[in-house]
C-alpha cells in the first residue's frame, strides 16, 4: 500500500503568514493528489484535487504543487477562519490519506 | 443541491455486524459516473477510506478490510448500505459516505455526509 506522510503535523502561524505543509508519497502517484480541510466535529471538505486543480468556491489563498512523491499545500496569507486539520490524500492505487496537520494561530 | 446523511447504530458490541445506511439527494446511483464511498475517522486519527459502489454496481474495498466489508445500494430510495462484520473497539470511528467526482474513475471525494460516530464496547 501507499503510504502518505505530512509534515509537520501542527504549526502555528500569525495571520498573514505564508504557511506551507508537506506531503511525501511512499512511491510516485504522478499527480493524484488532493487537499482536505477539516474543521473541529466537521466532515473534511475538498480542496484541491489533481495536486493543483483548485475546487470552485475555495478561497484564492490556497494552492498546490507537486508531482510525483512531493507535494505542498501553500495558504499564501493565513487566516482565522484557516484554523483546521488540513489532510493529503494519494488515489494513484486505491486512496490513502496522510496524518494530517494542524494549523493554528500564533 | 446535494447531501448525504449517514444513519446506523450509535453503540454496536463485539463480534456483531454494523450495518450504516446513507441517504443522498441531489444526485443519483443510477446515473452513468456516479460513485458512493464510505470512509471512517477513528477519534483523533485520520481518514481511511473503507468501499466504494458506483452506478454499474461494481464495489470496491480497502485490502486490508475486504473480508469484513459489503456494500450495496438501493437505487429507488437513493441509498447506500455498508456493512461490516465481527466488529471490535479498534473499529469504533465516526464513518463518513461520501460522492465519488461527476467525472472520470478518481477516488477523492467533492461531498461528504456529517457522519455518524459507531462506538464498539461491551
Amino acid at each position: 500500500d501507499i503510504q502518505m506522510t505530512q509534515s509537520p503535523s501542527t504549526l502555528s502561524a500569525a495571520v498573514g503568514d505564508r504557511v506551507t505543509i508537506t506531503c511525501r508519497a511512499s512511491q510516485s502517484i504522478s499527480s493524484w493528489l488532493a487537499w482536505y480541510q477539516q474543521k473541529p466535529g466537521r466532515a473534511p471538505q475538498l480542496l484541491i484535487q489533481r495536486a493543483s486543480s483548485l475546487e470552485s468556491g475555495v478561497p484564492s489563498r490556497f494552492s498546490g504543487s507537486g508531482y510525483g512523491t512531493e507535494f505542498t499545500l501553500t495558504i499564501s496569507s493565513l487566516q482565522s477562519d484557516d484554523v483546521a486539520t488540513y489532510y493529503c490524500q494519494q488515489y494513484s492505487s486505491y486512496s490513502t490519506f496522510g496524518q494530517g496537520t494542524k494549523v493554528g494561530i500564533k | 443541491q446535494v447531501t448525504l446523511t449517514e444513519s446506523g447504530p450509535a453503540l454496536v458490541r463485539p463480534t456483531e455486524t454494523l450495518t450504516l445506511t446513507c441517504t443522498f439527494s441531489g444526485f443519483s446511483l443510477s446515473t452513468s459516473g456516479m460513485r458512493v464511498s464510505w470512509i471512517r475517522q477513528p477519534p483523533g486519527r485520520a481518514l481511511e477510506w473503507l468501499a466504494r459502489i458506483g452506478w454499474d454496481d461494481v464495489d470496491f474495498y480497502t485490502r486490508s478490510l475486504r473480508t469484513r466489508l459489503a456494500i450495496s445500494k438501493d437505487t429507488s430510495k437513493n441509498q447506500v448500505v455498508l456493512t461490516m462484520t465481527n466488529m471490535d473497539p479498534v473499529d469504533t470511528a465516526t464513518y463518513y459516505c461520501a460522492r465519488g467526482p461527476t467525472s472520470g474513475d478518481y477516488l477523492f471525494f467533492d461531498y461528504w455526509g456529517q457522519g455518524t460516530l459507531v462506538t464498539v464496547s461491551s
